[in-house]
C-alpha cells in the first residue's frame, strides 16, 4: 500500500526565518514519483515540483529546496527566508509509475504554514 | 494557456438531491481525475478518466459517478446526497504520459444541508 506522512499539522514562523516541512512516504513500487503542491487560502491547489524516484539530486528553486532521501523515504521541503505569501497548506504527494496507478495521487495530510510578519 | 475550469465554483443542495459538477481541462489534456477533500478526509482520489473511459477509480461508493466527453471535459455526478458529500471537489487535468504533472482547477464547494 502508498501513504504519505506529514507528522506537521501546522507550524508558525515569523518572516524571514528557514522553515522545513517534512513528508515521509511508504510504497512497494520501484518507480514512483513525489510531489508537493501548495494550497492558498483560494483552495487552488498549485503544483511546485516533482520528482522521479530515480532522481535523487536535491533541487532548488529560488527560496524554495528539497530534499530527496530514498533511504530514509523523505522528500522535504524548505522554504528560506519565508514571506507572508507563503503561508498557505502544503501538501506532499506519490503516485505510482503504472498506468493505473500513475494519475492517482496519494495525499499527505497537508501542513498548515503560518508566516508571521 | 487557460487553466483548468470547473463550474460551479459553490453550491448549496439539500439530502437527497443529486448535482452534477463540471469540469473544463488545459487544452491538449486528455486526462481528467476528480478529488475530494474534506477536513476529516483529507484529499482523496476519485476517478480518473482518459478518452472517455474511466481508467481508475478511488474508494467511494457508487453514489458518485463520471464521464468524459470527446472534447476532454468531464462531469461528475453524485446522488442522494448526504451530509458527509459536503466537500471541495478539485479537478485536475494532464497530459496522456505517466508521471505527468496534476494541474488543478479552483474547485467546486458543495455543501449539503
Amino acid at each position: 500500500a502508498q501513504k504519505v506522512t506529514q507528522a506537521q499539522t501546522e507550524i508558525s514562523v515569523v518572516e524571514k526565518e528557514d522553515v522545513t516541512l517534512d513528508c515521509v512516504y511508504e510504497t512497494r513500487d520501484t518507480t514512483y514519483y513525489l510531489f508537493w503542491y501548495k494550497q492558498p487560502p483560494s483552495g487552488e491547489l498549485v503544483f511546485l515540483i516533482r520528482r522521479n524516484s530515480f532522481d535523487e539530486q536535491n533541487e532548488i528553486s529560488g527560496r524554495y529546496s528539497w530534499n530527496f532521501q530514498k533511504s530514509t523515504s523523505s522528500f522535504n521541503f524548505t522554504i528560506t527566508a519565508s514571506q507572508v505569501v507563503d503561508s498557505a497548506v502544503y501538501f506532499c504527494a506519490l503516485s505510482g509509475a503504472r498506468m493505473d496507478s500513475s494519475y492517482k495521487l496519494i495525499f499527505g495530510s497537508g501542513t498548515r504554514l503560518l508566516v508571521r510578519p | 494557456k487557460a487553466g483548468v475550469t470547473q463550474t460551479p465554483r459553490y453550491l448549496i443542495k439539500t439530502r437527497g438531491q443529486q448535482v452534477t459538477l463540471s469540469c473544463s481541462p488545459i487544452s491538449g489534456h486528455r486526462s481528467v481525475s476528480w478529488y475530494q477533500q474534506t477536513p476529516g478526509q483529507g484529499l482523496q482520489f476519485l476517478f480518473e478518466y482518459f478518452s472517455e473511459t474511466q481508467r481508475n477509480k478511488g474508494n467511494f461508493p457508487g453514489r458518485f459517478s463520471g464521464r468524459q466527453f470527446s472534447n476532454s471535459r468531464s462531469e461528475m455526478n453524485v446522488s442522494t446526497l448526504e451530509l458527509g458529500d459536503s466537500a471541495l471537489y478539485l479537478c485536475a487535468s494532464s497530459p496522456p504520459t505517466t508521471g505527468s504533472i496534476l494541474f488543478f482547477g479552483p474547485g467546486t464547494r458543495l455543501t449539503v444541508l
